[in-house]
Formats: C-alpha cells, structure tokens, sequence
C-alpha cells in the first residue's frame, strides 16, 4: 500500500534551470495539493487541485505550475528555478468532499536544493 | 488573518516523564484541528482530528484536546521512539474551502 508516491527524492538543480516534481497516489482521492517546508516555518501551500481538471493557487504559487493529469498524479513544475525555491516539497492527497473534513496523507517529499 | 502557533519550539523529557504540547489558533470558523507526526526525512503522518470543543481523541501514550482557541497533544510516559516533530494544522473559513494552515511544529526529544 504505497499511499503517495514522490518522485525524485533529492534533486540539484542550478539557478535558471526547469525541472518537474512528480506525485502519484494510489488512495483514490479526489484532492491534491502541494506545499513547501522551509526550516522555522510550517507546510505551505503552494497549489491544490480539488477534482481532477481544477487546479487553484495556494499560499505561494509565483514561480511554480502544476498539472493534474489524472486522478492519480499531479505533478509541480518550476520552470526557471531560483535559489529562493531551496525547500522540501510535499505532496498530499485527501478523500472525501469539501463538506468532509478528511485528513490529508503525504508523501516523504523531494529535497530540493538551487544553487 | 488566520495564524496558528505551537509551543515549545522544541521539548526535551526523560523516557516516562510526561508533558504536554500547545496549539494555539485564531481562525473564523474552524472546520476541523488535525495533529502529525514527522520524522526526519519523512513526511507528515496523520494522528487525530478534532471538530469541536471538548472533543477528545486518544491513541497509545498520546491524547489530544481541543478548547475553543486552543489544543493540547498530551504525552504520557513517553518512550524514546516517540521522538519526533509535531504538527497541528487547521481547517478553516465557510467557503468550503478546505486548505490547510500549519503551525510550525514542535521538536520532541524523548532521552532513554
């Protein structure tokens, strides 16, 4: 029983370069979201999906896309990275509709390092 | 604007020496307090979900309350595995919306 799945785990990058995170779940939930974790500072919301075909920004969306391509896999895309977007990134899905409040399940995230 | 805050930052204990960790919020209209557990290169594990005052859950050595401003996750006789960081995240805002905030965690080191 994977749960989400996060692909890659670690990743250099150098500043201007693109690279795609990719999550996959095996829940069946409808929802999916992505947040960064920065040290002294709790998840953030980077972007969400709520069904399948919607996506919306969270918290901090500039400089980053997403693309939910089906059910099971939403995907993080930062497209000219900067070293500001150093963080762990996590993945997460939940269950149920907006009027139930499901738990969210993560993955174990990609560390992410721009120099 | 919605804020939660976690206290202590990080909590040292003896094996068996119980204490007890603090989520304090100011959100319109909570839908539900959820806690985690993280360990290190891990992501958040889900623990409880509370929906209204007075509720309370419990699982093993952990127990968690909740109060119309804040939560408590208490730890009774802890053990070194219990060592992690904790989170306390929120539901929040009539909309239906249903995003999460994030307190910043507090780092628990339980010594044998």
């Amino acid at each position: 029983n994977a749960g989400v799945t996060q692909t890659p785990k670690f990743q250099v990058l150098k500043t201007g370069q693109s690279m795609t995170l990719q999550c996959a779940q095996d829940m069946n939930h409808n929802s999916m979201y992505w947040y960064r974790q920065d040290p002294g500072m709790g998840l953030r919301l980077i972007y969400y999906s709520a069904s399948e075909g919607t996506t919306d920004k969270g918290e901090v969306p500039n400089g980053y896309n997403v693309s939910r391509l089906n059910k099971r896999e939403f995907s993080l895309r930062l497209e000219s990275a900067a070293p500001s977007q150093t963080s762990v990134y996590f993945c997460a899905c939940q269950g149920g509709d907006r009027h139930i409040n499901q738990p969210q399940h993560f993955g174990d995230g990609t560390r992410l390092s721009i120099l | 604007e919605d804020q939660v805050t976690q206290s202590p930052e990080a909590l040292r204990l003896q094996e068996g020496e119980s204490s007890s960790l603090n989520c304090s919020y100011t959100v319109s209209g909570l839908r539900g307090l959820f806690w985690y557990r993280q360990d290190p290169g891990k992501g958040p594990e889900f623990l409880f979900t509370l929906y209204s005052a007075g509720e309370e859950k419990e699982k093993e050595r952990l127990k968690a309350t909740l109060t119309k401003k804040e939560s408590f996750l208490h730890i009774t006789a802890p053990k070194p595995e219990d060592s992690a960081t904790y989170l306390c995240a929120v539901q929040a805002g009539m909309d239906s919306s249903y995003k999460l905030i994030f307190g910043s965690g507090t780092r628990l080191l339980v010594r044998p």
